[in-house]
């Protein structure tokens, strides 16, 4: 089976663009999740989608938001870019394997660069 | 915020000897798991461990699991240079079980 899949590998942006990362779940799970990786720091929690609903999301401000697609996949969109929004962007993969437990399979991420 | 913390930061060992980590969390977790991760690249998981449960194995792998400390140790025995990543552990709150919460991670080099 074909793992997470995610894309564009690198991309670097300007200030204020926008931007639009993509990503493939495993086959067979319905839900992906976002994480924002800063260097040196853990990843952090941006959204969670679940058949194409927002289950949850973190503390990230409204210029970014998600999406997810009848076949699963998902978009990340980033508006008005921040130097700050410079980062790994890593999806997840996951199913829920029952008694509380999401089982999250990560992608490669997609490495964003803020001049 | 983090709700975990890895300690050390960083670790340097000979390949063939242990390496340990700890995490310590702040929230009462539905489980606790750990991830490794390449350069930078995506995170590979390893262990999952239940908070019903103290301790893991998994190959070279041991996960301790304290929920009156709220902290975790991994083990790594017998390491090789193929070890040498960022390890992160990543808990999951009772209410928010599909949110991951991680931590800085721990850096580990094994020397060869």
């Amino acid at each position: 089976d074909a793992g997470v899949t995610q894309s564009p590998t690198h991309l670097i942006k300007t200030r204020g663009q926008h931007v639009t990362l993509r990503c493939s779940p495993i086959s067979g799970h319905k839900s992906v999740s976002w994480y924002q990786q800063v260097l040196g720091q853990g990843p952090q929690f941006i959204f969670q989608y679940y058949e194409k609903e927002e289950r949850g999301r973190g503390n990230f401000p409204d210029r970014f938001s998600a999406r997810q697609f009848p076949n699963y996949s998902s978009e990340l969109n980033v508006n008005a870019l921040l130097l700050g929004d410079s980062a790994l962007y890593l999806c997840a993969s996951s199913r829920y394997s029952g008694t509380g437990i999401w089982e999250q399979f990560f992608g490669p991420g997609t490495r964003l660069t803020v001049l | 915020s983090q709700q975990g913390e890895e300690d050390p930061q960083a670790l340097s060992i000979q390949e063939g000897e242990n390496a340990t980590m700890n995490c310590s969390y702040k929230t009462s977790i539905n489980n606790l798991q750990w991830y490794r991760q390449n350069s930078g690249r995506g995170l590979v998981h390893l262990i999952l461990i239940r908070s019903n449960e103290r301790e893991k194995h998994s190959g070279r792998l041991r996960v301790t699991l304290d929920t009156s400390k709220k902290s975790s140790s991994l083990l790594i025995t017998a390491s090789r240079a193929a070890d040498t990543a960022s390890y992160f552990c990543a808990t999951d709150g009772v209410n928010n079980d599909y949110k991951l919460s991680f931590g800085a991670g721990t850096t580990v080099t094994v020397r060869a």
